[in-house]
């Protein structure tokens, strides 16, 4: 079992439908949770960044995390084509340590 | 916003040949990183560097591999007797100051090819 998994997509979404990414986990000593953002053969962008369980929310953007369930969440509202790129979940177990990553979800916003 | 900023962009390299990375994390931070990512893969963990020490390291981080903190502000990334499977981006991170040092903020990358 890969300890981070993320659904590779594409997932294709019309301009200004809401986005639902997902990734699932099996450490449970996971404590940080990350959403990057990449385009093609750039580096990975920070979005979102959150500790434990609960949601966070930033601009269009809004981060859930689940730790009962292994289960993390970003959810865009209001997707632009600039939106499309690949999604990244990373996860630590304290802050500092090194980020394991998802295979990344790739999404794609048509006009 | 300071930036991580990573050179060369692109590195072309025959294979048994070493190769140096360079990277300037984001300044006044103790805390660095490197990355990498096989074209069509999942970013992999290589190393993190605090306080001008190894803190972490993974499998991939073997004895071909070694990080440095030359002067001040620069960090290399070297690996001695490149193979065909190092071709990848490599990437470096570091957290921002008066953020928290779990938010990672990654360079634009290295696209290392090795013939």
């Amino acid at each position: 079992q890969k300890e981070v998994e993320q659904d590779p997509g594409p997932l294709s979404v019309p301009e200004g439908a809401i986005v639902s990414l997902n990734c699932t986990y099996s450490n449970s000593a996971f404590q940080y949770f990350m959403w990057y953002r990449q385009y093609s053969r750039k580096g990975p962008e920070l979005l979102m960044y959150t500790y434990s369980s609960g949601n966070k929310e930033d601009g269009r953007f809004t981060a859930q995390v689940d730790k009962s369930s292994k289960y993390i969440s970003l959810f865009i509202r209001d997707s632009q084509p600039s939106d499309s790129a690949t999604y990244l979940c990373a996860m630590a177990r304290n802050a500092g340590n090194m980020l394991t990553f998802g295979g990344g979800t790739r999404l794609m916003v048509k006009p | 916003e300071p930036e991580v900023t990573q050179t060369p962009s692109h590195q072309v390299t025959q294979m048994g040949q070493e190769v140096i990375l360079r990277c300037v994390p984001i300044s006044n931070h103790l805390y660095f990183y490197w990355y990498r990512q096989i074209l069509g893969q999942k970013v992999e963990f290589l190393v993190s560097f605090y306080n001008n020490e190894i803190s972490e390291k993974s499998e991939i981080f073997d004895d071909q591999f070694s990080v440095e903190r030359p002067d001040g502000s620069n960090f290399t990334l070297k690996i001695r007797s490149t193979k065909l499977e190092d071709s990848a981006m490599y990437f470096c991170a570091s957290p921002r100051p008066g953020l928290s040092r779990g938010e990672q903020f990654f360079g634009p990358g290295t696209r290392l090819t090795v013939l």
